[in-house]
Order: structure tokens, then C-alpha cells, then sequence
């Protein structure tokens, strides 16, 4: 089946450090593979995505690269702000598919 | 608009009552989802709409849970006979086609009491 599975949170970070969080995936085809964030109190936005083996996608410093050969699709970002506070869902969507499956998302605290 | 639309964006409802959810989608797109998310949980896959083909019903939890949508734009989750349990936020995603991503609403926070 499909499936994706991310860092358990709570993550609690100090405003400039480096971030990571995992995340791997089963599909039975070739999926693209998302990152959401949804800030306290708003809705889902996405963040980045790729759509094929070895795409990197990234935007305002956040960066993941679609690894095949370990189906993964970890979120970095090398300086993380107090905004950056928030929950982050990993997801993907094949091109056959109906639906995005997304992870459990992952809590990110991010203090001064 | 803009965006995925929601309404209304809070309701409260009695037990065993009936409730109706909205959902305007991204002008153009032809692919709409529902999914619910729980307090403190990840997102639940309740429905998909693509075109006009058949939705895929399969993550609607029971028969109490239905939803439609009408030419191809706007879509209504209803929910019959509420219970505690379907206290949740409700969220509609559309996207361009059925692999691109898709955008979300701000959701319509359901409870029940």
C-alpha cells in the first residue's frame, strides 16, 4: 500500500539551529512527495515538493531532496526563526492516484 | 476567490442533528478532497472527486457521512445523526488534476454536543 511516515514530535529547537526532520514513504508507484506546514490557527499550506528521483525542492530555506533508493523525503532547513514554529506534514500523491497521503505531521517549537 | 472556501468556518451542533459542510473550490480545478483532522491527530482521507468521474467514497468512516458535488464545482459534506466522535476540523483540498498539488481550506471546526 501507500503510506508515509514521519519524525515523531514534539521537536524544541533554539532559534539558528539546524533542523531535520525524517521522513520515508511506501508507494506502489512513483509518487510525488510533499511538504505542508500549518502555522497556529491557519489551514495547510504547501511548503515544497518534488515530483521525481533527486528533484530538491525547497523554499524560504527549507530544502528536501527525493532519495529513491532510500524512499525519503527529509526536511532540512540550516537556521530555523522563531516563526518557523508550527506543524510540518510530509504527503504524497501519485499520478494515478485519488488522494494525498500524508504523514502524522510533526510539532515544531522553535524558542528564542 | 483566491482560494478554497470554506463555511461556515465553526459550528456547534446537538447530538443526532444533522450538518452540512461547504466547500468552493480553486476555479479550474477539477480534483476536490475531504479530510478531517482530530484534536492532536493527522489527517483522516475522507473523499475524493475528480472530474466527473465516480468519487472514491472509501475513507468515509460510515453510512451516516456523504457527500456531493454539484457540476463540478462546489461540493457539500453532510453528516447525519452527529455523534461526539465526529468532533474534528473538516478540511477541502483542490488541485489543478488529480497528481498536482493541492491547496487547502481553513477548514470548518465541527462540535458536538
Amino acid at each position: 500500500g501507500n503510506s508515509v511516515t514521519q519524525m515523531e514530535g514534539p521537536v524544541t529547537l533554539s532559534e539558528e539551529a539546524f533542523l531535520t526532520i525524517n521522513c520515508t514513504y511506501t508507494a506502489t508507484g512513483y509518487p510525488s512527495l510533499f511538504w505542508y506546514v500549518q502555522y497556529p490557527g491557519e489551514g495547510l499550506q504547501l511548503l515544497l515538493k518534488a515530483t521525481k528521483a533527486d528533484d530538491k525542492g525547497s523554499n524560504k530555506g527549507f530544502e528536501a531532496t527525493y532519495r529513491k533508493e532510500t524512499t525519503s523525503f527529509h526536511l532540512e532547513k540550516g537556521s530555523v526563526q522563531v516563526s518557523d514554529s508550527a506543524v510540518y506534514f510530509c504527503a504524497l500523491s501519485l499520478k494515478t492516484g485519488n488522494q494525498f497521503y500524508f504523514g502524522t505531521g510533526t510539532s515544531l517549537t522553535v524558542i528564542p | 476567490g483566491a482560494g478554497v472556501s470554506q463555511s461556515p468556518s465553526n459550528k456547534v451542533t446537538e447530538k443526532g442533528k444533522d450538518v452540512e459542510l461547504r466547500c468552493d473550490p480553486i476555479s479550474g480545478h477539477t480534483a476536490l478532497y475531504w479530510y478531517r483532522q482530530s484534536l492532536g491527530q493527522g489527517l483522516e482521507f475522507l473523499i475524493y472527486f475528480q472530474g466527473n468521474s465516480a468519487p472514491d467514497k472509501s475513507g468515509l468512516p460510515s453510512d451516516r457521512f456523504s457527500a456531493e458535488r454539484t457540476g463540478g464545482s462546489v461540493s457539500t459534506l453532510t453528516i447525519q445523526r452527529t455523534q461526539q466522535e465526529d468532533s474534528a476540523v473538516y478540511l477541502c483540498a483542490s488541485s489543478f488534476s488529480g497528481d498536482t498539488e493541492a491547496f487547502f481550506g481553513q477548514g470548518t471546526r465541527l462540535t458536538v454536543v
